[in-house]
């Protein structure tokens, strides 16, 4: 069975970093890019980023450009998403998500997910 | 970036009724790459519909999807009470990958 099994939910003040995990079960790690995405409360859902566990590449929102790093650690299966320099704005739950690739190579086209993590709730708050 | 928008932001529906969701592009989706997900209260979103009209792994033929170029359709036949839930579009032919803001469906 694939699984996402993110780290637990986080209290941080403004301007400090969060880092949040992501192990992955059931699947080749190395064989999907791996995604992450915000949802802010009672709000819908954001792309932010992805990594290719295979090589480390990763590629940013321009939203969150400069701010996150997203990382993939092959050797236990595992990818991370650090948001720094937080602000009250970035209170969010933070998932990973698979990417799946479309079937046939279309130059610019990107990816759907499935699964997804459970998620993480980031508050951020003084 | 491809702006995705839902309609009706809300539906309310009584079980066993059937709902249709819409979404639409503001510009064509290459090769109707479309998703859509439902995400049920304090859960992860989940994977329904892809390429616009395939239904994901496990999903019930009562959710079709349809459509193509900036149109496209979420139908639920005959809403089953674990049906009521917040559902997603998702466009993925182009960078960046976009949802729509959502439509909830609630029980009448």
């Amino acid at each position: 069975e694939v699984q996402l099994v993110q780290s637990g939910a986080e209290v941080k003040n403004p301007g400090a970093s969060v880092k949040i995990s992501c192990k992955i079960s059931g699947y080749t790690f190395t064989g999907y890019y791996m995604h992450w995405v915000q949802q802010a409360p009672g709000k819908g859902l954001e792309w932010m980023g992805l990594v290719d566990p295979e090589d480390g590449e990763a590629i940013y929102a321009e939203k969150f450009q400069g701010r996150v790093t997203i990382t993939a650690d092959t050797s236990t299966d595992t990818a991370y998403m650090e948001l720094s320099s937080l602000k009250s704005d970035d209170t969010a739950v933070y998932y990973c998500a698979t990417g799946r690739p479309p079937p046939v190579l279309v130059a610019g086209a990107t990816e759907y997910f499935d699964p997804w993590g459970q998620g993480t709730l980031v508050t951020v708050s003084s | 970036e491809i702006v995705l928008k839902q309609s009706p932001g809300t539906l309310s529906l009584s079980p066993g009724e059937r709902a249709t969701l819409s979404c639409r592009a503001s510009q064509s989706v290459s090769r109707n790459f479309l998703a859509w997900y439902h995400q049920k209260p304090g859960q992860a979103p989940s994977l329904l519909i892809y390429g616009a009209s395939n239904r994901a792994t496990g999903i019930p033929d009562r959710f079709s999807g349809s459509g193509s170029g900036t149109d496209f359709t979420l139908t639920i036949s005959r809403l089953e009470p674990e049906d009521f839930a917040v559902y997603y579009c998702q466009q993925y032919g182009s960078s960046p990958g976009t949802f729509g803001q959502g439509t909830k469906v609630e029980i009448k």
